[in-house]
């Protein structure tokens, strides 16, 4: 069964940092790959996803995928109060049909 | 504008309890899924739907039945309630593979 693992647990950054978030994943043949964000007591909301090895930049939000290293990250440039959440990554089967998640990584970002 | 609604919000139940989660989507989504999240165990797929009257099973299914009867309605039912089916559980859908599943804003359920 496809694990999908996440790192590190939690993260304190100041303002203004870049965030770095790491998610494993085990099975070489998943083919699309996501990240979502959840505010606390909110639902999981879609922030941007991936399908071929290499980078993807939308806004401050960068996503980059190495499937042969069984890696993907999601990268905060200029990291604010507002992005302080739970960070899902998700892995999808090679049918794409569902996705399993990661345990999750806890940002707070403090002014 | 695309939603997911999840009724009850909260519940509280005893333990041999009968309880039945709602979940509908007027999105014309054809997946439909429902998900439980714990802390420390991220969210994990309990069963999910292609359309009406389809189901499949999910990762975590034990105690757990569902059913679609329509393309927008999706219900999970605990016919004997257990304390470690406490959690946060979430409906989501969506259109097609490799999208990203729109989720409703969760369901609180505690079995005491």
């Amino acid at each position: 069964q496809q694990k999908v693992q996440q790192s590190p647990e939690s993260l304190i950054v100041p303002e203004g940092a870049m965030t770095s978030l790491n998610c494993t994943f085990s099975d070489s043949a998943s083919q699309y790959f996501a990240w979502y964000r959840q505010h606390s007591g909110k639902a999981p909301k879609a922030l941007m996803s991936i399908f071929s090895n290499g980078e993807k930049e939308e806004g401050r939000f960068t996503i980059h995928l190495n499937k042969a290293s069984l890696h993907f990250s999601l990268h905060i440039r200029d990291s604010q109060p507002s992005d302080s959440a739970l960070y899902l990554c998700a892995v999808s089967m090679d049918s794409g049909t569902y996705q399993r998640f990661g345990t999750g990584t806890k940002l707070q970002v403090v002014p | 504008e695309a939603a997911v609604t999840q009724s009850p919000r909260n519940k509280v139940t005893v333990t041999g309890g009968n309880v039945t989660l709602s979940c509908r989507q007027t999105n014309s989504h054809n997946y439909m899924y429902w998900y439980r999240q714990d802390t420390g165990h991220g969210l994990r797929l309990i069963h999910y739907s292609y359309g009406a009257g389809n189901l499949q099973i999910g990762d975590v299914p034990d105690g757990y039945k569902a059913t679609r009867t329509t393309q927008e309605d999706f219900f999970l039912l605990l016919e004997l309630a257990s304390p470690s089916q406490t959690s946060l559980y979430f409906c989501a859908s969506k259109d097609r593979d490799n999208q990203a599943p729109l989720f409703g804003e969760g369901t609180r359920l505690s079995v005491l």
